[in-house]
């Protein structure tokens, strides 16, 4: 079974600050990795995938991630945060067999500070 | 104009009511899901249909139905409702043979709905 872990519910960082948030996945099969992002009253927005190659993506709005499979990881980041950057970020896996379906972490909330 | 709507995008009812929420689509994907999501718990995979005769259950399909009337539309029913099921919910669809192997899921806007 795949399962997602995202590290803090919450995050506050100042304007101009480095934007991280955690993402760690268990899967047996190499994943398909994902980060969604939800700004307040709206659906989610892709902001960036890792399916295959290149192990640094880049998204929209500045924002990165790098898939590490030793680590188990995909963890978001951006060198300097915007206040239009404060929304929820979910961190997403989906395996390449079977029901193909996302699998969702449990969401980050960013607040961005003035 | 949106290419995955949901409607209504909010509604009250009351305990033991039958819901319909219900999704469009113009993306021409074969794929639809439904997601509920709750504070703290992410999104959870309700019901998912990968085309108009091929409907499967999810993690957390007790309580709803679901209905592929076409490609372009797929509902989701609550047969009696109970505050539990207070949530948003959230349709997505994806297409592989146009987006890749990668599946990557479009999400409408969402439904807030409140069981009392």
């Amino acid at each position: 079974a795949q399962s997602v872990t995202q590290l803090g519910s919450h995050v506050s960082v100042s304007e101009g600050a480095l934007v991280l948030l955690r993402c760690n996945y268990s899967s047996s099969v190499p994943p398909y990795l994902f980060w969604y992002v939800q700004y307040p009253n709206q659906g989610l927005q892709l902001l960036l995938k890792y399916t295959t190659g290149a192990t640094l993506v880049k998204g929209i709005n500045g924002f990165e991630a790098e898939f590490k499979k030793s680590e188990t990881s995909f963890h978001l980041t951006k060198p300097s945060a915007h206040m239009s950057d404060a929304a929820e970020y979910f961190c997403a896996v989906l395996m390449d067999t079977g029901r193909r379906a996302l699998t969702f972490g449990s969401g980050t909330r960013l607040q961005v500070q003035p | 104009d949106a290419d995955v709507t949901q409607t209504p995008r909010n509604r009250i009812t009351k305990t033991g009511k039958r819901i319909m929420l219900e999704c469009s689509q113009t993306k021409g994907h074969d794929r639809m899901y439904w997601y509920r999501q709750d504070p703290g718990l992410g999104l959870r995979l309700i019901y998912y249909s990968f085309d108009v005769k091929d409907i499967n259950k999810g993690e957390i399909s007790d309580g709803y139905s679901v209905s592929r009337q076409a490609q372009a539309k797929f509902s989701l029913s609550l047969e009696s409702a109970i505050p539990n099921q207070t949530a948003l919910y959230f349709c997505a669809t994806s297409d592989p043979l146009r987006g890749g192997s990668t599946d990557t899921q479009y999400f409408g806007p969402g439904t807030r709905l409140t069981v009392l």
